[in-house]
């Protein structure tokens, strides 16, 4: 089945510094999400990219799908304790259900 | 309503007892899904509807998980027996989009299911 690897499987970073995550397919995908989950939260969706090549921004948060439509990074710039949870990409491949990721849990020291 | 909403919030259960877990999607949308998140791992895919119908069960752990959407709305996922193994955390999503393509899914807060 689809499988969708994420790395780091855990990040801790001084408020302030960015964070970056990664996610790859060995398949080339339709389109790729990412949600945000908040401990003790349920994910909640951040964005879509579906262009390849495509870069998306938003306020802090930059997302970015490869040129070959298998590889994804989430980046944060200057980490707030807002930022605080677990990053999740989902990806679509056609068929009708989304394959989550392994998910990057991102910690924050204040 | 204005998201989608699961109920109970939590379910704590005897190991062989049956469980009966409900979501009730936003108004409108023609997707749901139902997922299983054990703890520390991403959500796993369960079984998605489209309207009434059940179009894909193939993440059903086993003939003892049973989900349904009979009017197109509010859909249930039932497990027979519960045993230890099915202790987790069942997410259900809506959808405007059939098959929720091209579109972000809603995630319900979640039925926690502890199998004691």
């Amino acid at each position: 089945g689809q499988q969708v690897m994420q790395i780091p499987q855990y990040q801790h970073v001084q408020e302030g510094e960015d964070f970056t995550t990664y996610c790859n397919s060995s398949t080339t995908l339709s389109n790729i999400q990412w949600y945000k989950q908040r401990p003790g939260g349920h994910p909640v969706f951040l964005i879509q990219l579906v262009k390849s090549g495509e870069v998306k921004k938003q306020k802090r948060l930059t997302f970015q799908f490869g040129e070959a439509k298998k590889n994804s990074s989430l980046h944060i710039t200057a980490t707030q304790t807002t930022d605080v949870g677990t990053y999740f990409c989902a990806a679509q491949t056609g068929a009708n259900n989304l394959f989550f990721g392994t998910g990057t849990r991102l910690t924050v020291i204040p | 309503g204005a998201g989608v909403s699961q109920s109970p919030r939590y379910k704590v259960a005897k190991r062989g007892q049956d469980v009966a877990l409900r979501c009730d999607p936003i108004s409108g949308h023609v997707s749901l899904f139902w997922y299983q998140q054990a703890l520390g791992q991403g959500p796993e895919f369960l079984t998605y509807f489209q309207n009434e119908a059940q179009l894909d069960k193939s993440g059903l752990p086993s003939d003892r998980f049973f989900a349904e959407r009979p009017e197109g709305s509010v859909s249930t996922l039932k497990i027979q027996r519960t045993q230890k193994e099915d202790s987790a955390v069942y997410l259900c999503a809506s959808s405007s989009r059939p098959g929720g393509m091209d579109a972000g899914y809603t995630f319900g807060s979640g039925t926690r299911l502890t199998v004691v």
